[in-house]
């Protein structure tokens, strides 16, 4: 069975450009989160949706952020304009439903923003 | 303080050692819990839900002591695949909707031959 995809796996670019993570989540499950990792904060999460509608995004740093969900099997996290410290590793996760669920991880986009 | 705080370790112990770690939390409402293994440049991974009966699976066991707002893992008989860094998770909810997760730093073990 496919797991949670993420793309890309690795991003390079210069501060001010437009980044776009993308995520595939588990056919089936109703919730998504987007999550980052650096090591001075550990795994953080962003934003999460349930049956495409986001539910809490107060983890989302700035306006600089955005996610959507257009529909049970994609996911975006945008951010514009980057900047160095988004450098992160950012992780797209799902699971059947809601918080009380497991929750399954994508491999993660490794992100650096020079 | 923080919602969920863990011991970072790193704990080392030799093959065959029994270990524990410990994660407090500070919401006495909080309603799910779980311990997640993340090895080196990986995604986490679900090692085992923790109910409140306290529950094994293998060589691991989770309690959860709700009275001290604490939850623990116990590993025993440790294998070199152990070596990992294992973070609890906590949902501080409102509901399985509503609450709000929180991930510990987690805890580094490394098993030696």
């Amino acid at each position: 069975d496919a797991g949670v995809i993420q793309s890309p796996r690795h991003e390079v670019t210069e501060m001010g450009q437009e980044v776009t993570l993308r995520c595939k989540p588990i056919s089936g499950h109703n919730s998504l989160f987007w999550y980052r990792q650096t090591m001075m904060r550990g795994l953080e999460l962003l934003i999460y949706f349930n049956n495409n509608v986001p539910i809490d995004d107060s983890g989302m740093p700035e306006d600089r952020f955005s996610a959507k969900m257009p529909n049970a099997s994609f996911s975006t996290l945008k951010i514009q304009p980057s900047e160095p410290r988004d450098s992160a590793v950012y992780f797209c996760a799902s699971s059947l439903w809601g918080l009380d669920q497991p929750q399954h991880f994508g491999d993660g986009t490794r992100l650096s923003i020079l | 303080r923080k919602e969920v705080e863990q011991d970072p370790g790193p704990f080392n112990v030799p093959e065959g050692a029994t270990v524990a770690f410990n994660c407090t939390y500070s919401n006495s409402a909080s309603r799910s819990f779980f311990w997640y293994r993340q090895d080196c440049r990986k995604e986490p991974k679900l090692l085992m839900s923790v109910y409140s009966s306290g529950n094994e699976d293998g060589r691991f066991t989770a309690q959860l002591n709700r009275a001290s707002q604490y939850i623990s893992l116990l590993i025993r008989d440790s294998k070199l695949s152990d070596s990992a860094t294992y973070l609890c998770v906590v949902n501080k909810g409102r509901g399985s909707t509503l609450g709000r997760l929180y991930f510990g730093r987690g805890t580094q073990l490394t098993v030696w031959p």
